[in-house]
């Protein structure tokens, strides 16, 4: 069974303050795509990662896959109260189906 | 682009009676959907996959009799909660992945809140 586990579940911080979620496991994965949800909405798609070892930014969000493509990051820069939510990453496995994350939910407090 | 579309966005219904929930993909075609439901401060748990054409393919534990999957067009996929109960109350979110993707993006519609008493 592939899973992802994502750390921390939970942050709250200082808004100007750096941050990194970690999203991690043991199987390999063809692509992983990060996401961010509100309260009462669904999940908004904000990269696709498909190269182990890719870096791609969103103005002060940087998400890096892993070399061997099991893992990824997602850093954010200067948080903003704009940044609140819940995200979640997820890896296309061997199914055509994707594996969700554990979920981390961020509070950015002004 | 790639905009999903969810109705209705919130429903309340009597125990017993059925819900039927749509999800339209505007802009771009999807020859698979999928529909999640979400728990309170949970990650999404996968119900089905539905294919254009074909019988929807369900996960482990979901019901396929009470959860009727319908995906008559690339653009439109129905879920159907017969028989509703209060234990069936959720936040249904349905996905579509674009037919010229060579990987699984998947867009999200905006959820459906349904309350059963």
């Amino acid at each position: 069974t592939q899973l992802l586990e994502q750390s921390p579940q939970f942050l709250s911080i200082q808004e100007g303050e750096n941050l990194t979620v970690y999203c991690n496991s043991s199987s390999v994965f063809s692509s992983l795509q990060w996401y961010r949800q509100e309260p009462g909405e669904g999940p908004v798609l904000l990269v696709t990662v498909v190269t182990g070892g890719e870096v791609k930014k969103l103005k002060r969000l940087t998400f890096q896959f892993g070399d061997a493509r099991k893992d990824s990051s997602l850093h954010i820069t200067a948080a903003q109260p704009g940044d609140t939510g819940l995200y979640l990453c997820a890896g296309e496995g061997d199914t055509d189906k994707l594996i969700f994350g554990t979920g981390t939910r961020l509070q950015v407090f002004p | 682009g790639a905009v999903v579309s969810q109705h209705p966005s919130w429903v309340i219904c009597k125990s017993g009676t059925s819900v039927k929930i749509e999800c339209r993909s505007l802009d771009f075609q999807a020859t698979t959907m999928f529909w999640y439901r979400q728990f309170p401060k949970q990650s999404l748990m996968l119900m089905a996959t539905s294919n254009e054409g074909s019988k929807a393919t369900y996960e482990q534990g979901v019901e396929k009799d009470k959860f009727l999957i319908n995906h008559a067009s690339l653009t439109l996929s129905t879920l159907t909660v017969t028989s509703a109960h209060p234990e069936d109350s959720s936040f249904y979110i349905c996905s579509a992945r674009p037919v010229d993707r060579g990987y699984n993006e998947q867009f999200f519609g905006p959820g459906t809140r349904l309350t059963v008493l």
